[in-house]
């Protein structure tokens, strides 16, 4: 089936620094991921939708400039989280949409960023 | 805007006992539901859907029935097992399939004992 992967499964970073999340589709080209963000207790929260070749599409409320979204290739989105601070520390899940068979989103296990 | 509420949990029960995890909606127009699934240290699953009124959504023994007059949408199992152990999301798109933005509910974690 449709996998999904992330990179780190977690990480820790002091506040001021940036912190890069690799999301990869490792057996389906994907022209669209979408990044979430999960606080405890809570739902997901969709931060932007990452498209393969032009500019991320951000939700209302979300800061572009803070959370940066590269969509470097068909298997391949990152987002960097800039200048991070302890409220950055959250759950963030990419998903990655099969526009060949499924038209289903596949979700990757997460990164948990603490920022200390 | 469109919200999904779902039942609190942990919602703990005994091997073979029967399953309801109750999610209700709010959105404008025709949204499609969803219930994902996500076992510990693995990314949410499609579990199943479905995309119009009345249409039951059905896999690995669980279902759920879209109904338009309640808004809801609840998670039945009639028999449970320990594997059943998870975290259910309950969620909505309101742009037809699952590939489109989702709005999800908080997540139910179900731990099933023998």
């Amino acid at each position: 089936g449709a996998v999904v992967s992330q990179h780190p499964s977690w990480v820790i970073c002091k506040s001021g620094t940036s912190v890069k999340i690799e999301c990869r589709s490792l057996d389906f080209q994907a022209t669209t991921m979408f990044w979430y963000r999960q606080f405890p207790k809570q739902s997901l929260m969709l931060m932007a939708t990452s498209n393969e070749g032009s500019k991320a599409t951000y939700e209302q409320g979300v800061e572009k400039d803070k959370f940066l979204i590269n969509h470097a290739s068909l298997t391949l989105s990152t987002l960097t989280v800039t200048s991070a601070h302890p409220e950055d520390s959250s759950f963030y899940i990419c998903s990655a949409r099969d526009e060949d068979i499924t038209y289903e989103q596949y979700f990757g296990p997460g990164t948990r960023l603490t920022v200390t | 805007g469109d919200s999904v509420t779902q039942m609190e949990g942990p919602v703990t029960l005994s091997e073979e006992a029967f399953l309801t995890i109750n999610c209700t909606y709010t959105a404008t127009g025709y949204p499609s539901l969803f219930w994902y699934v996500q076992y510990p240290g693995e990314g949410l699953q499609l579990l199943l859907k479905a995309t119009k009124a009345d249409d039951k959504g059905s896999n690995k023994g669980f279902e759920a029935t879209y109904r338009k007059e309640t808004t809801s949408f609840h998670l039945e199992k009639g028999s449970v097992q320990v594997s059943d152990s998870a975290v259910y999301f309950c969620a909505l798109s309101d742009r037809g399939g699952g590939g489109n933005k989702l709005t999800f509910g908080t997540g139910t974690q179900l731990k099933v004992e023998l």
